[in-house]
């Protein structure tokens, strides 16, 4: 079975400074990781994704995510956080194992930059 | 170019109707995805295509929920006997492959809004 945790409902980030938007996972295998934003009544837009490889990965509008076996984590990160950045984050997980084509999807994080 | 499109954008039913909601995905993607978002609950998997596979209907809540997909392309959702818990948000997503070794991000549409009164 495969699951994906993410702990915090909101971040609340002051323009400018550097955010961080929390992911768990729970798989059998090794992970296929994802990341995706959402804005208001909009669909889903697909940030970043991690298969193998370097830990760190980047993505579109200057996000990165590094995955953390030990801690069975895919952290979502920015240096330098915008007013625009603030949507809803979901992270999403596919175990290798079992040949599901099928991502298992986190209840979201609403990130909130303020000016 | 063209991205995943669902119609309506907007739908209101009454209790005990009958609902059809479509998606178009992009050209070439061989594998679709029907989800449910309700507030605060995340996405819920509903169905699955890939090529001419049989569906993955594993995330179907109900036998009143059933989709299908014809030539490949268009898919439509459909909810008989409409509930008011079936209210929600209801995305569509496509994606290159299903084949294994590769690994293809979905690409979204804007995602059908029910209110069922």
């Amino acid at each position: 079975a495969q699951s994906v945790a993410q702990p915090e409902d909101q971040v609340n980030v002051a323009e400018g400074n550097p955010l961080t938007v929390k992911c768990t996972y729970s798989v059998s295998g090794n992970p296929y990781l994802f990341w995706y934003v959402q804005y208001p009544n909009r669909g889903l837009q697909f940030l970043l994704k991690y298969i193998t490889g370097d830990n760190l990965v980047k993505g579109s509008y200057g996000f990165e995510a590094e995955f953390n076996k030990s801690q069975t984590s895919f952290h979502l990160k920015k240096p330098s956080a915008l007013v625009s950045d603030s949507a809803l984050y979901f992270c999403a997980v596919r175990d290798r194992a079992g040949g599901s084509y099928i991502p298992t999807f986190g209840r979201g994080t609403s990130l909130i930059v303020h000016p | 170019g063209a991205g995943v499109s669902q119609s309506p954008s907007n739908k209101v039913t009454e209790k005990g109707k009958d609902v059809e909601l479509r998606c178009d995905p992009i050209s070439g993607h061989t594998a679709l995805y029907w989800y449910r978002q309700s507030l605060g609950q995340g996405l819920e998997f509903l169905i699955y295509f890939q090529g001419n596979s049989a569906p993955d209907k594993s995330g179907l809540p109900s036998d009143r929920f059933s989709a299908e997909r014809t030539g490949g392309s268009v898919s439509t959702l459909t909810i008989q006997r409409t509930q008011q818990e079936d209210s929600a948000v209801y995305l569509c997503a496509s994606s290159l492959g299903g084949t294994s070794g590769t690994v293809y991000e979905q690409y979204f549409g804007p995602g059908t809004r029910l209110t069922v009164t």
